[in-house]
């Protein structure tokens, strides 16, 4: 079974700068993939960016971008020039056969 | 830009009720899914759907959970007689493809359906 681990519960960013969220991950397969989402107080999930394990370049969106370290199996969220909007929790997902198996979460609160 | 839809966006209702939760996946998309968040918690997968079947489920999908597909454009979850903690943001997802298949989309979400239970 897939396991995701995010162990920030919760981080303050200034507004401007970056910030890491960090999710680590274990697996035994060679081909998988991974996710991240936002989840605003609204409650919605909003998909942000995918890593697949073959992708020889981290993945980039806008703003978001993704530290894939194979090796340390670590899929690190990147966040630059945070807005007041990007408060929100986040989370780290992987893909396991029919389903994605989430990580706990980590709510990022942004200062003006 | 095509969006998953589900009805209602909330519901409250008794201990012990039926409760249908409606979700209209992605027109073109195969794969149909139920996660559930208990509040200030992470998403936990329910069921997958396709081919007019249960592909897989966890164990919180036990007994009092269904799912159909009953017109073809429509997928809803049962939650037969309900308690206090089912409580919880009930989300559908649809995707193209498996998850472990190439043409696996991120799986896209509805905005969800808060459900309370007195």
């Amino acid at each position: 079974a897939q396991k995701i681990t995010q162990t920030q519960p919760g981080m303050f960013v200034q507004e401007k700068e970056a910030v890491t969220l960090d999710c680590t991950y274990d697996t035994s397969d060679q081909s998988y993939g991974l996710f991240w989402y936002k989840q605003p107080s609204s409650g919605e999930m909003i998909f942000l960016i995918y890593q697949g394990s073959y992708d020889e370049q981290n993945a980039t969106e806008g703003r978001y971008s993704l530290n894939f370290q194979k090796a340390r199996k670590s899929a690190n969220l990147v966040i630059s020039a945070s807005q007041l909007g990007d408060s929100a929790m986040y989370f780290c997902a992987m893909k396991d056969d029919y389903k994605l198996s989430f990580g706990a979460g980590t709510t990022v609160t942004v200062r003006a | 830009e095509p969006e998953v839809t589900q009805t209602p966006s909330h519901q409250v209702t008794q201990m012990g009720q039926e409760v249908i939760l409606r979700c209209v996946p992605i027109s073109n998309h195969l794969y149909f899914y139920w996660y559930r968040q208990i509040l200030g918690q992470k998403v936990e997968f329910l069921v997958s759907f396709y081919n007019n079947e249960i592909s897989e489920k966890s164990e919180i999908f036990d007994d009092q959970f269904s799912v159909e597909r009953p017109d073809g454009s429509n997928f809803t979850l049962k939650i037969r007689s309900t308690k206090l903690e089912d409580s919880a943001m009930y989300f559908c997802a649809s995707s193209e493809g498996r998850a472990k298949s190439i043409q696996f989309t991120p799986g896209l979400f509805g905005e969800g359906s808060r459900l309370t239970v007195l």
